[in-house]
């Protein structure tokens, strides 16, 4: 069990926009901590795809984009290309315990 | 650019030991904290361990405290984990990542796989 929640799996056609969330609780996002994602292509290391919950490193297409409200995070992704198709998760801090990184369980995404 | 190799996965019978590594090139490594992440297959990322630019912070996950050790040797650019009285639930693939400016695991290794199973 993850102590962030995240859709198993998401999907939709070529060209089109999805949105994929991230639910944590008052301990962890709602504490204030950045939100990160990863995209994890299949059978190769994550890389990281956002950080500090809005920005994208050099090389991150602008079709990527993160949002963060309250105790949830979202990804969005436009312009949905065969090549998005992966494993994203998303990622924070939890105050439960200091250093403490929490993952959310991931959630593959399926372009049509 | 920032390039990370694990090394020292191998197949180990439960309470056993093993010592992974983590060799880094393409950044200044001292300066950056850095991580180990695992992977059981098929399932979701679990971070394991987190250590500062200089060693002297050092934070576990809960599953691994107390039997996993990690370290670095900034000398050699190398980040560690000493992993005793495994289980088979440690079974998975360990990355290394540094860590930026705001937290994130910015970039990682392609992983080294751990199986713990007599």
């Amino acid at each position: 069990q993850s102590v962030l929640t995240q859709p198993p799996s998401v999907s939709g056609a070529p060209g089109q926009r999805v949105i994929i969330s991230c639910t944590g609780t008052s301990t962890n996002i709602g504490a204030g901590f950045d939100v990160h994602w990863y995209q994890q292509l299949p059978g190769r290391a994550p890389r990281l795809l956002i950080y500090g919950h809005t920005n994208r490193p050099s090389g991150v297409p602008e079709r990527f984009s993160a949002s963060t409200s309250g105790t949830s995070a979202s990804l969005a992704i436009t312009g949905l290309q065969a090549e998005d198709e992966a494993d994203y998760y998303c990622q924070s801090n939890d105050i439960k315990e200091t250093g403490l990184r929490v993952f959310g369980g991931g959630t593959r995404l399926t372009v049509l | 650019e920032a390039q990370l190799l694990e090394s020292g996965g191998a197949l180990v019978q439960p309470g056993g030991t093993l010592k992974l590594s983590c060799e880094a090139s393409g950044f200044p490594f001292s300066s950056f904290a850095m991580s180990w992440v695992r992977q059981a297959q098929g399932k979701g990322l679990e971070w394991v361990s987190s250590i500062s630019g200089r060693g002297g912070t050092i934070y576990y996950a809960g599953s691994v405290k107390g039997r996993f050790t990690i370290s670095r040797d900034n000398s050699k650019n190398t980040l560690y984990l000493q992993m005793n009285n495994l289980r088979p639930e440690d079974t998975a693939m360990y990355f290394c990542a540094n860590t930026g400016n705001y937290g994130s695991l910015d970039s990682w290794g392609q992983g080294t796989l751990v199986t713990v199973s007599s």
